[in-house]
């Protein structure tokens, strides 16, 4: 059964420094997704792709985080600089076009900010 | 624009016991529901989902959720709770155009069962 890949399943950092996260949606999925979820909430959206167009970064704290989906495949979300506050998991998802809603979640990036 | 309020962060129900998890909706369009189940340090997987079919909707591990437009509710329920359904459980609300699906989760309900 094909499955959304992220890397790293998880990550410390320290405050400050640069940090990144992979995700390989569904083959065919046109739509991509990155949810942050903070401890004991539920996911919230940070930006949604459509192939590699930004559809949504409403919710994306720009001066330090950046997303990108070059190719309209595989995306990588970026924080620099990281924050105590940004410690989190990192949620990686993909639709279809033409699908009936539902998003496919990968098994996300849990990152700790000392 | 769209929300969904879980009612109670956490529940403990007995093994065997009935589990009913509550989620209200907020949608100015006919909504697409959905319940995600989450495992600790884990991605969340889809039990069910409502999209304008059957109100009584039948999902994974024998959950069902029935979706009631006048109470604006669409509670998770499963009749025998079982050991492996300890874990976190999200409503979620989509005012879907496809395509442009987004999601909206709850804050989530953690369920526990005591043996």
């Amino acid at each position: 059964e094909a499955e959304v890949a992220q890397s790293p399943r998880y990550k410390i950092t320290e405050k400050s420094q640069a940090v990144a996260f992979w995700c390989d949606p569904i083959s065919g999925h046109a739509t991509l997704y990155w949810y942050r979820q903070i401890l004991g909430q539920g996911p919230e959206l940070l930006v949604q792709f459509q192939d590699e167009s930004v559809v949504d970064d409403s919710q994306l704290p720009k001066d330090r985080f950046s997303a990108e989906r070059l190719k309209g495949v595989d995306s990588t979300l970026k924080i620099q600089p990281a924050e105590l506050g940004d410690s989190a998991m990192y949620l990686c998802a993909s639709s279809p076009l033409a699908g009936t809603g539902e998003l496919f979640f990968g098994e996300g990036s849990r990152l700790t900010v000392l | 624009a769209q929300s969904v309020t879980q009612l109670g962060s956490h529940v403990s129900v007995s093994e065997g016991a009935l589990v009913l998890l509550r989620c209200n909706y907020s949608s100015s369009v006919p909504p697409y529901l959905f319940w995600y189940v989450q495992y600790p340090n884990q991605g969340l997987q889809l039990l069910l989902k409502y999209t304008s079919a059957a109100t009584l909707v039948k999902g994974i591990n024998g959950f069902e959720a029935e979706f009631k437009k006048s109470e604006t509710s669409f509670h998770l329920t499963k009749p025998s709770a079982h050991m492996s359904d300890a874990a976190e459980y999200f409503c979620a609300v989509s005012e879907s155009n496809f395509g442009n699906e987004k999601l909206t989760f709850g804050t989530g309900t953690r369920l526990t069962i005591i043996p």
